[in-house]
């Protein structure tokens, strides 16, 4: 079975640039989560989709973050315009349904991004 | 509000020493806990997971954690470590409604 696939794998680019990160789920896997991992902290969910509906953004920054799942597969986390304190592992992870109470989510490699 | 403290930043063991990694949360509804491992440039692979039942969890790779619902702790631990152990561990904690939260993370360096 294939896991959870993310790319790039890593990004350097200026602030106020954009910045986009692709990630594919695991096949028949109906829930996908962004997160930010700052270097030394854990990781932080920024986004969490169900199919393509949004079931948590609370932590998102709206202003210059947005993620689309438009067909309930694959999804796109985008950053416009980056700012330094960006610079992170953008790590996309995947779980079969997301309802049943300690589901397992599956993590992706991670996109390393660094902010100039 | 939920929250995750993992109050060893790094430990360092020789090889075939045995383990002890901390968890302590702050939640206030049943928590759902699992321990997690994340090695260089690799994404984060589940160790173990404790949701109800036992209270002694086994995992992966000879890991296994203990639930104490008075102490507010999820220790992992492991009785004899591998130079292959040497990782970074996160704890996180979620519960029905609730996000997934994860603690800061404790690196383990492992000494031949």
């Amino acid at each position: 079975e294939a896991g959870v696939a993310q790319s790039p794998r890593y990004k350097i680019i200026e602030k106020r640039q954009s910045v986009a990160f692709w990630c594919n789920p695991i096949s028949g896997h109906a829930t996908l989560y962004w997160y930010q991992q700052i270097l030394g902290q854990g990781p932080k969910l920024l986004i969490q989709f169900q199919n393509n509906g949004v079931v948590d953004d609370s932590q998102l920054p709206k202003d210059r973050f947005s993620a689309e799942r438009l067909k309930g597969v694959d999804s796109t986390l985008k950053i416009q315009p980056a700012k330094l304190e960006d610079s992170a592992v953008y790590l996309c992870a995947s779980s079969s349904s997301g309802l049943a109470l300690g589901e397992t989510q599956y993590f992706g490699p991670g996109t390393r991004l660094l902010v100039l | 509000a939920q929250s995750v403290t993992q109050p060893d930043i790094h430990i360092t063991v020789s090889e075939g020493a045995s383990l002890e990694l901390r968890c302590n949360y702050s939640y206030g509804a049943t928590p759902y806990l699992f321990w997690y491992v994340q090695s260089p440039g690799q994404g984060l692979q589940l160790l173990l997971k404790y949701f109800s039942g036992d209270t002694l969890v086994q995992g992966i790779k000879g890991f296994e954690a203990e639930f104490k619902r008075s102490q507010s702790s999820f220790n992992l631990r492991k009785p004899s470590v591998h130079w292959s152990d040497a990782a970074e561990y996160f704890c996180a904690v979620g519960s029905y409604g609730q996000n997934f939260v994860f603690g800061p993370g404790t690196r383990l360096s492992v000494l031949p």
